[in-house]
């Protein structure tokens, strides 16, 4: 079993739709949450930080949930400039190594 | 401020031959990461180095190895090139403590021939 699993996608979706993504992780020591973003051949780019209590940056809300080891990203009034691959991102609390999903594709349409 | 560079950006190589590849972290960053990354998977850690010392190692073989210099860059070289090595090598630079995100270069991205 991979420690960090996501559905992988493909998620096509209109312009200002809402979108969620989900993440679970098999390490309960797990430490620390982010989601990337990475764009085609591009490198991986800190989109943010996810904190037990919730977190919310613009359009972009994170929630964690440490009983279920579940993590998800909420995109509202989504953008062209939103697709991307997100992946979701751990790392344990025995290292310093993150730990990557195999990444969720977004494609916004017109 | 310059962000995470990596050198070289592509690089063609042979069977059987080795690379260097290099990595100059941000600004006041002291630890470095290499992940290696084939298409459509994500990132997989290779190693981690902080204050020169070597921090965590990933599930790669012996060919493997790295180091960190006393400005905090680092390089990674793989020996006895394989086919599989093919893919984008990622160089990621934190300020050390684990609730720190790490920040990505450009990658370098390598074809084994």
């Amino acid at each position: 079993r991979k420690e960090v699993e996501q559905d992988p996608g493909p998620f096509n979706v209109p312009e200002g739709a809402t979108v969620a993504f989900n993440c679970t992780y098999s390490n309960s020591a797990s430490q620390s949450f982010f989601w990337y973003r990475q764009d085609c051949r591009k490198e991986p780019k800190l989109l943010m930080s996810v904190y037990s209590s919730g977190n919310e940056d613009g359009r972009f809300t994170a929630q964690l949930n440490r009983a279920s080891q579940y993590i998800s990203l909420l995109i509202r009034d989504s953008k062209l400039s939103d697709s991307a691959t997100y992946l979701c991102v751990v790392n344990e609390n025995s290292g310093y190594a993150l730990n990557f999903g195999k990444g969720t594709s977004l494609l916004v349409t017109p | 401020d310059a962000g995470v560079t990596q050198s070289p950006t592509h690089l063609i190589k042979t069977r059987g031959q080795h690379v260097t590849l290099r990595c100059s972290p941000i600004s006041g960053h002291k630890s470095v990461s290499w992940y290696q990354q084939v298409l459509g998977q994500g990132p997989q850690f290779i190693f981690q180095y902080y204050e020169k010392e070597e921090r965590g190692r990933g599930n790669f073989p012996d060919r493997f190895s790295a180091r960190q210099f006393p400005n905090y860059s680092s390089e990674l070289n793989v020996n006895a090139l394989l086919l599989g090595d093919s893919a984008l090598y990622l160089c990621a630079s934190s300020r050390g403590t684990r609730d720190q995100p790490q920040h990505f270069g450009d990658g370098t991205r390598l074809s084994i021939l």
